[in-house]
């Protein structure tokens, strides 16, 4: 089983929808971060939350908003769907002692909104 | 503004051949290095890090940091052709409210041909 887990891996919805997309992990990592990729532009931070009352906002954190609801858990939602967020998402998860952490990722979600 | 540059690439080297892959970062207090390895589709995946000068060789990857010009480097030793992919480099500031962030190049696309 894959210690990061996203759900769902695919989805495709409409303009004005509200999607919430879920990170579970079994790593026992503290903290834990949303990214988006676009072709050409890289990994993008959306948000990011160093323990469970912790929660910060990345580089692009218009259009969307996090919970995390235990230490294993972190959901990112889009609140009112638009088209320039169809975007391949990203769960990443580090350990929450000193610095310079690797970060592991989930295998992503491939969102598409018409 | 914490800029890490790579080359876009395509980087295209024979099988066999020493493939050499280069990014730049702009925050001169950065401590920590990541290399990530990403096929088309896929998460990405941690190849090695590296905190201090000098270099750090695993099996045929070789990471190289030079803080003072501000580069870090991975070296690919008898590439084959299952090492194509998008490379990533991502630095770690380390220090205050950017502590545990990592920070993406756009990634560098490896095409080993047989």
């Amino acid at each position: 089983d894959a210690d990061v887990t996203q759900t769902p891996r695919n989805r495709i919805t409409k303009t004005g929808k509200r999607i919430m997309l879920e990170c579970s992990q079994t790593k026992g990592h503290d903290r834990m971060y949303w990214y988006r990729q676009d072709p050409g532009l890289g990994l993008r931070l959306i948000y990011y939350s160093f323990d469970v009352k912790d929660i910060n906002k990345g580089e692009i954190s218009d259009g969307y908003s996090v919970s995390r609801q235990a230490q294993a858990k972190f959901s990112l939602s889009l609140e009112s769907a638009i088209p320039n967020q169809t975007a391949l998402y990203f769960c990443a998860t580090s350990e929450g002692t000193g610095e310079g952490q690797p970060q592991h990722f989930g295998d992503g979600t491939r969102l598409s909104i018409l | 503004q914490k800029e890490v540059e790579q080359n876009s690439g395509p980087l295209s080297v024979p099988e066999g051949a020493i493939a050499s892959l280069n990014c730049t970062y702009s925050d001169r207090g950065s401590q920590s290095f990541f290399w990530y390895r990403q096929y088309s589709g896929k998460s990405p995946e941690l190849i090695m890090f590296i905190y201090s000068n000098g270099d750090k060789e695993d099996g045929r990857f070789t990471a190289q940091l030079n803080k003072a010009s501000q580069y870090v480097s991975l070296l690919i030793r008898d590439s084959q052709p299952s090492d194509s992919a998008t490379y990533l480099c991502a630095v770690n500031p380390g220090r205050g409210s950017t502590l545990g962030r990592l920070y993406f190049g756009r990634g560098t696309q490896l095409t080993v041909w047989p």
